[in-house]
């Protein structure tokens, strides 16, 4: 079985510069959520995707946008960086909507350092 | 604004006691609640979730949940120096989780 994993692990930015990160979800899971962890902090819900549709979305500005493709892999675009969107950046991948807990599965994430 | 809040600790245990760590949520209509382990510069990994009343053993680890309190705990018995990490509850509405700030725990030899 193999689980999540994102790319790049780590990358540095300035300040307005646009980004793309990628998440393939672990097998078997439909339905992949990105959370935004910054220093000390819980992760914070940024958006899910199910079936290639957003299904639901945190507080974060429009400029925090994404995709699922039909292999349910999936990308988190962030445009206009500022510095405080240096944080880790986590794609987690669950069994979706099929009932159960539903509990989330996280890949290592990507640290992003915007300057 | 649905809120889940940890004491961020650091929570001090010797060798071979007994941790536990405390979760409140704000949000009545909670269905699901996990408690998840951070090791530092590491992502999270799911220790063990639970949606009933009561308490759910998993090995050293037991959850606890009473929903009428809004209180979940997680209690590790016979702490580890590996267990030193940041433990972070989550709580399921609907298909979001909202994750509390964490609680930074350290097993002392």
């Amino acid at each position: 079985e193999t689980g999540v994993t994102q790319s790049p692990t780590h990358l540095i930015k300035t300040r307005g510069q646009q980004v793309t990160l990628r998440c393939s979800s672990q097998s078997g899971h439909n339905t992949v959520s990105w959370y935004q962890q910054a220093l000390g902090q819980g992760p914070q819900f940024i958006f899910q995707y199910y079936r290639e549709e957003e299904n639901g979305r945190g507080n974060f500005p429009p400029r925090f946008s994404g995709l699922q493709f039909p292999n349910y892999s999936s990308e988190l675009n962030v445009n206009a960086l500022e510095l405080d969107d240096s944080a880790l950046y986590l794609c987690a991948s669950s069994a979706g909507l099929a009932g159960g807990p539903g509990e989330l599965f996280f890949g290592e994430g990507s640290r992003l350092t915007v300057l | 604004q649905k809120e889940v809040e940890q004491n961020s600790g650091p929570l001090s245990v010797p060798e071979g006691a007994i941790a536990s760590l405390n979760c409140t949520y704000s949000d009545r209509g909670s269905q699901s609640f996990f408690w998840y382990r951070q090791y530092s510069g590491k992502s999270p990994e799911l220790i063990m979730f639970i949606y009933s009343n009561g308490d759910k053993e998993d090995g050293r680890f037991t959850a606890q949940l009473n929903k009428a309190s809004q209180y979940v705990s997680l209690l590790i018995r016979d702490s580890q120096p590996s267990d030193s990490a940041t433990y972070l509850c989550a709580v399921r509405g609907g298909q979001n989780f909202v994750f509390g700030p964490g609680t930074r725990l350290s097993v002392l030899p």
